[in-house]
């Protein structure tokens, strides 16, 4: 089945710094990549997602890259704000999977003012 | 997006006992999904809940411990049966639609004494 790591397990930045998350995938028929944002005692909210058919995507501050011959993604925010801090999951699904999604570990960001 | 709902939002049950969550989607959603959080970890998929058939569950999870129905398409429920301490957890809903977006309940926090 699909295995995902995710580095770094914390993260800490000064305001105004960026933030990069990776994560690496196992299953090369993964074709879907969702990255959640879980606020303490909150749901994970999608936050940006990519298909394996595009190698870039951004969202305002947000954008997330992919390289599937390296069977690697990653999760890049611009101008952290306190509010970002939070834990931040990766995630891989493809064809084979059904749509179930495998996780990473999750990654704590903080984001100090 | 999908809105999605879980009752109880949480519970403190007795070992051995046995607790039933519900799980209401506002709109149709081709796959329903169950997951477990452990304090501090990541999301562990427990099954797939299927209409009107028997659920597909991952590894290391089985159904007389925790049976799922899905009724319709925007239901389902998850038992916890028999319950121990280790079962203490957060139990998360998700749903997909005709991508493969998928969102998450608020969660149950099960706290088993």
């Amino acid at each position: 089945g699909e295995n995902v790591e995710q580095h770094p397990s914390t993260l800490s930045v000064q305001e105004g710094d960026s933030a990069v998350i990776k994560c690496t995938y196992s299953d090369s028929a993964s074709n879907y990549f969702p990255w959640y944002k879980q606020e303490l005692g909150k749901r994970p909210q999608l936050i940006i997602d990519i298909r394996s058919n595009v190698g870039e995507k951004k969202d305002q501050r947000i954008a997330v890259t992919l390289n599937k011959t390296a069977k690697h993604f990653s999760l890049h925010i611009t101008e952290t704000q306190p509010e970002d801090s939070a834990v931040y999951f990766c995630a891989a699904s493809g064809e084979t999977s059904g749509s179930r999604l495998t996780f990473g570990e999750g990654t704590q960001l903080t984001v100090n003012p | 997006s999908a809105v999605i709902s879980q009752k109880p939002s949480r519970d403190i049950c007795q070992r051995g006992t046995s607790l039933t969550i519900q799980c209401q989607v506002d709109s149709q959603v081709t796959m329903m999904f169950w997951y477990r959080q452990q304090p501090g970890q990541s999301l562990t998929l427990i099954a797939t809940a299927n209409q009107g058939s028997e659920a597909t569950y991952e590894s290391g999870f089985v159904i007389d411990k925790f049976p799922i129905s899905r009724p319709n398409l925007t239901f389902s429920t998850l038992t916890v049966s028999n319950m121990s301490p280790e079962d203490s957890s957060i139990y998360l809903c998700s749903g997909t639609g005709f991508t493969d977006t998928q969102y998450f309940g608020p969660g149950t926090r099960l706290t088993v004494l």
